[in-house]
């Protein structure tokens, strides 16, 4: 069974701060898909990111970084220089080869303080 | 960009009434999907959907049902509204034929059942 486990529930920061949200999963599958997302207080998932399990480079888009691990089965997520727009609950997500195989963890809150 | 719509952003009903959830997609997308976001919880499948007409129960299938008649429209149905149905619903869609594809998500319907 496929599970994603982020232990941080809440996170708060002051701006210009880096956080780093924690992510990991279980699988046994040797392809999948792991995904972030982030939900703003408006409610809409925006999707930030897809990475394949084949693929272990870390990725930076800007002030957002991520870091996939495959030894420790974790999908971790940077923000540098945090500012007050980060604030919103991010999602971890992995997906297997099936439509119905998505897991979610939990999300994690991040507040980021002026 | 992909555009997921939901008919409406807040609804109130009674427990026993029958309840419809809209959900539209511009992206011709195959895939659909309804989701149920709860505290601690994360995002849970109740059902999706890969073709006109065809459906899939995800993990909370139990009542509800969905509908759909048209490859952009997904809809789903509270047969009997009940209290422990109150909670936010998320609906996705994803273009490709497996679960790997990333899905794009509306901006939910805050569902309270009374």
């Amino acid at each position: 069974a496929q599970k994603v486990t982020q232990a941080q529930t809440e996170i708060s920061v002051v701006e210009k701060e880096d956080v780093t949200l924690d992510c990991v999963y279980e699988t046994r599958d040797t392809t999948y898909y792991l995904f972030w997302y982030k939900q703003p207080p408006s409610g809409e998932l925006v999707f930030l990111i897809r990475r394949n399990s084949f693929d272990e480079q870390n990725e930076i888009s800007g002030r957002y970084s991520w870091n996939f691990q495959k030894s420790t089965s974790s999908f971790n997520f940077t923000i540098t220089a945090s500012q007050v727009v980060d604030s919103a609950v991010y999602f971890c997500a992995l997906s297997g080869f099936n439509n119905n195989d998505m897991r979610f963890g939990a999300g994690t809150r991040l507040t980021v303080k002026p | 960009d992909v555009k997921v719509t939901q008919s409406s952003r807040y609804l109130v009903k009674r427990t026993g009434e029958k309840v419809f959830l809209e959900c539209v997609q511009d992206m011709d997308h195959e895939n659909m999907f309804w989701y149920r976001q709860d505290p601690g919880l994360g995002l849970r499948l109740i059902y999706f959907s890969y073709d006109v007409k065809m459906k899939e129960k995800g993990d909370i299938p139990e009542g509800y049902s969905v509908s759909r008649e048209k490859k952009e429209r997904f809809s789903l149905i509270l047969e009997s509204a009940s209290t422990n149905q109150t909670s936010m619903y998320l609906c996705a869609s994803s273009a490709g034929e497996t679960g790997t594809d990333t899905q794009y998500f509306g901006p939910g319907t805050r569902l309270t059942v009374l």
